[in-house]
């Protein structure tokens, strides 16, 4: 179907320690899209990957997608406790019209 | 610039009774979402509107109607509310150049 599927559902890690959140799809994605949602907050966007193979980093999180366009990963190194939360990808129709989500993985860091 | 406004932030109805979610942007974004979120399930689109006049069907819609306002402005309506539809709900708009989706703060609906 349309669904992203993303896994685990949870993670708890130590403070420090790195931490990787996977997503798959069936079909051949376009795009892939990474928000983060903070506890009790709305999503917020992160960063968004469309071509073959694409690592993108942004301080300590790096995203990728994978060769075949099926799956893509968000990385995480040595975990904060502002890195708690929940982490969607979701993917986007051609046109951007329709945004389908992944169920998320919710990261909880301990200190 | 105030981005994605959602109103109310949270409502307490009983089994039949309705109401109306508003949200308004001041992004000037063409296409405007409505999703809920329920534990465990992510988010889940319910309606979305591509141009001012224009709704379609999401994932879930059923129970749901919505009304396109203006460019602005994109209302999601529970003509009876049931217990199956207390949910946090999320609007949320986009600029179809970048794709990026803004959300709105949520409104955390409970149906007795």
């Amino acid at each position: 179907g349309q669904q992203v599927m993303q896994i685990p559902q949870y993670q708890h890690v130590q403070e420090g320690e790195d931490f990787t959140t996977y997503c798959n799809s069936s079909t051949t994605l376009s795009n892939i899209q990474w928000y983060k949602q903070r506890p009790g907050g709305h999503p917020v966007f992160l960063i968004q990957l469309v071509k073959s193979g694409e690592v993108k980093k942004q301080k300590r999180l790096t995203f990728q997608f994978g060769e075949a366009k099926k799956n893509s990963s968000l990385h995480i190194t040595a975990t904060q406790t502002t890195d708690v939360g929940t982490y969607f990808c979701a993917r986007a129709q051609y046109n951007f019209n329709k945004f389908y989500f992944g169920s998320g993985t919710k990261l909880n860091v301990k200190p | 610039n105030a981005g994605v406004t959602q109103t109310p932030k949270f409502q307490v109805l009983k089994t039949g009774q309705s109401m109306t979610l508003q949200c308004a942007q001041d992004m000037n974004h063409n296409s405007m979402y409505w999703y809920r979120q329920d534990p465990g399930m992510g988010l889940r689109l319910i309606y979305y509107s591509a141009s001012e006049g224009t709704t379609d069907k999401g994932e879930v819609p059923n129970g749901y109607n919505v009304s396109r306002l203006n460019k602005r402005e994109f209302s999601l309506r529970l003509e009876s509310a049931a217990p199956s539809q207390t949910s946090v709900y999320f609007c949320a708009s986009s600029d179809k150049g970048t794709g990026e989706l803004f959300f709105g703060e949520g409104s955390r609906l409970t149906v007795l």
